[in-house]
């Protein structure tokens, strides 16, 4: 079973700041996923990675597959920014699921 | 497109109780599952189906049953529900996967059991 390990567990920074969101897993994967969480529970889906680097608005994703690592960058962060952002990766071959981590709750202050 | 709909949003149950969570999806998606999220945990899969008319469990699928019938729902049936399977419950649904494809959520239910 793969471990996928985020840090931190939680972040509090001001509006503007450059925040860094960390996901390392254990078993080669196929596909990793940034997820967005907001107060009220819905989760929506902000990038599918298996390799390089996307980026969408303010939000930029980038995945090592060598180092088995995954970081997700929010530029010029705003308080509707706040939320839990989730890692959940597929391992090869998997059909059964995703594998999350256990999720970053940034919180963004004006 | 609606996407993924999940139904209800909230729900109280009395310990022995059964109820179906309701889920679906309106994209044509093979591939749908069932997480439950607890605090302090990741989101942890308690059942998921391929396509319709097949099945397997997850990590946690003791207490939970599922069913198939079509492409567009997979609902979550709770036998007799007991108060360690209050949690949030989320349904998924993607186009295939093992591969790169997105996945989409549901709201999410919110079970108490008491």
């Amino acid at each position: 079973k793969n471990e996928v390990e985020q840090s931190p567990q939680n972040l509090t920074a001001q509006e503007g700041e450059f925040i860094t969101i960390n996901c390392s897993y254990s078993v080669g994967i196929s596909a990793l996923h940034w997820l967005q969480q907001h107060p009220g529970g819905g989760i929506v889906s902000l990038f599918m990675l298996s390799s390089g680097k996307k980026k969408h608005g303010r939000l930029i994703a980038t995945i090592n597959i060598q180092e088995k690592h995954s970081s997700l960058h929010i530029t010029a962060s705003h308080p509707r920014d706040s939320a839990v952002y989730i890692c959940a990766v597929i391992e090869r071959g998997g059909a059964d699921g995703l594998t999350f981590g256990k999720g970053t709750h940034l919180i963004i202050q004006p | 497109n609606a996407g993924v709909t999940q139904t209800p949003k909230f729900q109280v149950l009395k310990t022995g109780q059964s109820m179906t969570l309701q889920c679906a999806q309106d994209m044509n998606h093979e591939y749908m599952s069932w997480y439950r999220q607890d605090p302090g945990m990741g989101l942890r899969l308690i059942h998921y189906s391929v396509g319709a008319g097949i099945t397997d469990q997850g990590e946690v699928p003791n207490g939970y049953n599922v069913s198939r019938s079509t492409t567009e729902d997979f609902p979550l049936r709770l036998l007799s529900a007991a108060p360690s399977q209050t949690s949030v419950y989320f349904c998924a649904s993607s186009y295939w996967t093992g591969g790169n494809t997105e996945a989409f959520f549901g709201q999410g239910t919110r079970l108490t059991v008491v």
